[in-house]
């Protein structure tokens, strides 16, 4: 059992937005920061978003992250059939100096 | 552009030791904007941590697998390892290197991420 807690998939048709949830507790999130990454079928992670709501050079922004409190979320526009992936939150604990990641979302993009 | 590369054994037998090296390009390991981990995936599911080293040599490690795990770094042949004692077929998995940002002097955000490497424990 992953210790952020995401939905387990989401859906939505194309040129639609979806968002996908991130939820962890005081402990974790706190004053963390949040990154996002994105799995295309059979490749590695690709960090999609950092420090809650940056976009590393390259990516298009369609993607866009934000944190309240303990829980983020992962916002994509303009969806694309090349957006069907997993998607994974993960952050830094820094109390106890640990990384930890969601359980993940499989987005579906009808 | 920094990129890193796994390296090692595709196949362990359990309770033998998983060993893998991972060589980083196009950047210095030891430079003091970043932090080198390990990730891995099992087959079919999510993103487990595994741990973290500095260039300096001071690690974090997951507490679920820090009996059995050791992060090591060559400043070198600008490489660090892994290696994980003990293992059984849970720890079969697609295990990523990675770099880490820094924030306020800890580790942050994972990037870039090597390709990965399947290691499969069977006998």
């Amino acid at each position: 059992q992953s210790v952020l807690t995401q939905p387990p998939s989401v859906s939505a048709a194309p040129g639609q937005k979806v968002t996908i949830s991130c939820s962890g507790s005081s402990s974790n999130f706190g004053d963390n920061h949040v990154s996002w990454y994105q799995q295309l079928p059979g490749t590695a992670p690709k960090l999609l978003i950092y420090e809650n709501n940056k976009r590393p050079s390259g990516i298009p922004d369609r993607f866009s992250g934000s944190k309240s409190g303990t829980s983020a979320t992962l916002g994509i526009t303009g969806l694309q059939t090349g957006d069907e992936a997993d998607y994974y939150c993960g952050t830094w604990d820094t109390s106890l100096s640990v990384g930890v990641f969601g359980g993940g979302t499989k987005l579906t993009v009808l | 552009q920094l990129q890193l590369q796994e390296s090692g054994p595709g196949l362990v037998k359990p309770s033998e030791t998983l060993s893998l090296t991972c060589t980083v390009s196009g950047g210095s390991i030891s430079s003091s904007s970043s932090y080198w981990g390990w990730i891995r995936q099992p087959p079919g599911k999510g993103l487990e941590w595994i741990g973290t080293i500095f260039y300096t040599g001071g690690t974090y490690y997951n507490p679920s697998l820090n009996s059995r795990v050791t992060i090591s770094v060559d400043t070198s042949r600008n490489q660090f390892s892994l290696k994980l004692r003990s293992v059984t077929a849970a720890d079969t998995a697609v295990y990523y290197c990675v770099r880490q940002g820094v924030n306020l002097f800890t580790p942050s955000w994972f990037d870039p991420w090597g390709q990965g490497t399947l290691v499969t424990v069977s006998s």
